[in-house]
Formats: C-alpha cells, structure tokens, sequence
C-alpha cells in the first residue's frame, strides 16, 4: 500500500512565476490536507479537503493561494505570481474519513525555493 | 483559536539518559494530542498519540502523558539512542481533528 505521494520533491522557481504541487492521498483515503512548513518552525496549517470540496481553507492566504481535489486526479496546491516568502516546505497528509482524532499520514513534501 | 506552546526548543541528552519534552494548550476543548518526529528533510512520522480520555500512554521506549486540567502533555523518551536524534513536535486538535495546531518543535541532539 503506497503511502502518500508528492510531486516534486524540488521546485525552483522565479518570482512572479506559477507553483503547482501535487498529492496523491494513501489509497482508501478521501480527506487531504496541506500544511507550510517555514525553516526552523512548526507545519502550519493550510486547508483540508475532500474529493471536489474545500472544508476549510482559513489557513491559505486569500490571494494567490488555491487548492483543489477532483473527483479523479491528485489534490493541487497552486501558488500564483509566487514571492520569496513562499519559500517554505509544503507537505500534505491524508486520512481514510476525516473522523475525530484520526491519524494523519504525511507525504514527503515539496520544497518550494523561490529565486 | 488554539495555541500550542512546546519547551525546550532545543533538548541535549547524554545516549542512555531520558529525554523530556512538554506541550501546553490553550483549548480546554482539545481532545486529541500527537506528536510526531522529524529527521532532517524527511516527513513528519506519528510516533505516538493520546485522546483525551486516558491521562498515559506508553509504546516501548516512548511514554506520553496528559494532565487535562493543567491543559499539557508530555514525551516521555527513555534509554535513548543515536537514532533518536530528530526534531519532535506536539499538536492538538479538537473536534473534527483536522486543525492540527503544531508546537514550534524541539530539537532533540543525542550525545555519544
């Protein structure tokens, strides 16, 4: 059973430029969620997801972040016009139905470098 | 909202020593408290978790414990060991579980 699965690992870009971060939740698993993770610091959260909706999103910035998790197709976290604070590590987690205090399972993340 | 506060941030033990991690929370209404590990570049892994209905929790060398009126919890790492080296982190959530509120870390550094 694979776990949860990120892509990619590294992303470079420029500023101004498009960022787009995928997870592929554990099979089985219908509920995702992004955390940033800042060098030195705690995972902050972002939003949570189920398949075609958006639960909460009150830890995404309001401008230039979205998220979403098709029906068919990984969950996407798309950073526009990117700046230099995105840099951080993103990493998503998934559980099988979102129950209270159920496990989460985090994927590898994605290192975002903002030049 | 909750705040999660984690000491010390940074935890020296000589290999073979006990190491000691806690946690205190703001939400009386928290009812679920993991912690997970991290090693350098890599994911958070769950290590070990305790719901608000039981005060201890132990798995091998790792023990966690709660004090819900005093509002903190603790890690509890006996006998350690090189590979116990790692940053660990508390979090708490409440109701539906998804806000997991993440303390700033501790880095914990194994001495030979």
């Amino acid at each position: 059973n694979a776990g949860v699965m990120q892509n990619p690992r590294h992303l470079v870009r420029r500023r101004g430029q498009e960022a787009r971060l995928r997870c592929s939740p554990m099979k089985g698993h219908s509920h995702v969620y992004w955390y940033r993770q800042l060098p030195e610091e705690g995972l902050k959260f972002m939003v949570y997801l189920q398949k075609e909706n958006i639960i909460d999103e009150s830890g995404m910035p309001k401008e230039r972040f979205s998220a979403e998790f098709p029906k068919e197709g990984p969950s996407i976290l798309r950073i526009q016009q990117v700046v230099r604070g995105d840099s951080a590590a993103y990493f998503c987690a998934s559980s099988p139905r979102g129950d209270r205090g159920e496990t989460q399972y985090f994927g590898p993340g994605t290192r975002l470098l903002v030049l | 909202g909750e705040n999660v506060e984690q000491h010390p941030s940074t935890l020296s033990v000589q290999e073979g020593d006990s190491a000691v991690i806690k946690c205190t929370y703001s939400d009386s209404a928290s009812n679920y408290f993991p912690w997970y590990k991290q090693e350098l570049g890599k994911r958070p892994q769950l290590i070990i978790d305790i719901r608000s209905n039981v005060g201890e929790k132990k798995d091998q060398r790792i023990a966690v414990t709660l004090n819900k009126t005093a509002k903190h919890f603790s890690l509890h790492i006996t006998e350690t060991q090189p590979e116990d080296s790692a940053v660990y982190f508390c979090a708490a959530s409440k109701g539906s579980n998804y806000q997991l509120i993440w303390g700033a870390g501790t880095k914990l550094i194994i001495k030979p």
